[in-house]
């Protein structure tokens, strides 16, 4: 049971250009989500998906997109990248039976992004 | 919007004290209330999952209250240890679109 996997660990880009951040998860959960985490601030919802087929936004989704083709996989897309997008990236998946609502959230280890 | 607070930012403490960690909260309409830690250069490892419905959470030497009503959470580490060092997180939920976390306590537990 690997949990929740992210690759690339790092990655180097240039401004303006577009790369995909992978994701997957082993567990069968239905909500996936991805965050972004940066100094002196929270982790900040980018976008998230309650099931294959479905995404919406999260609380900073400009310059991101999503998709949900599996329960497993839930890539995000960095359209033309730019310098405020350097951030480390967490992927996140999680259980949410009981309430609309994620309940115990499963981390991947995450994917540091330097954009030049 | 919901606001997430964690006082202190860090904390320094001998091996085997026990010690409190603090999370206050904005909007107490929260579904429930985590707390992970994360290790330098790591992803986050829940801890423990608080209920709106709940109380309080243990496990182990953990324990985690819940108070909607004044806006704040405790995480409880009893007799901590060298290990216990990391950054305590926690993060309210108030559906899938808002989950709102705290910048962390940054710990260190000096054998």
């Amino acid at each position: 049971n690997a949990g929740v996997t992210q690759t690339p660990k790092f990655q180097v880009l240039k401004t303006g250009q577009s790369m995909t951040l992978q994701c997957a998860q082993d567990m069968n959960h239905e909500y996936m989500s991805w965050y972004r985490q940066d100094p002196g601030m929270g982790l900040r919802l980018i976008h998230y998906s309650v099931g294959a087929g479905i995404t919406d936004q999260g609380e900073v989704p400009n310059g991101y997109n999503v998709s949900r083709s599996t329960t497993e996989d839930f890539p995000l897309r960095l359209l033309s990248a730019a310098p405020s997008q350097t951030s480390v990236y967490f992927c996140a998946s999680a259980t949410d039976r009981t309430t609309q609502s994620p309940e115990t959230q499963y981390f991947g280890p995450g994917t540091r992004l330097l954009v030049l | 919007k919901q606001e997430v607070t964690q006082i202190p930012a860090a904390l320094s403490v001998p091996e085997g004290e026990n010690l409190v960690l603090n999370c206050s909260f904005t909007d107490s309409a929260i579904y429930n209330l985590q707390w992970f830690r994360q290790d330098p250069g790591k992803g986050l490892t829940s801890l423990l999952l608080i209920q709106s419905s709940q109380r309080e959470q243990t496990s182990g030497r953990l324990n985690a209250s819940l108070d909607k009503s004044s806006g704040r959470s405790t995480l409880y580490i009893a007799a901590s240890q060298p290990g216990d060092s990391a950054t305590y997180l926690c993060a309210g939920s108030r559906g899938y679109q808002k989950v709102t976390f705290g910048t962390g306590t940054k710990l260190q537990v000096i054998p």
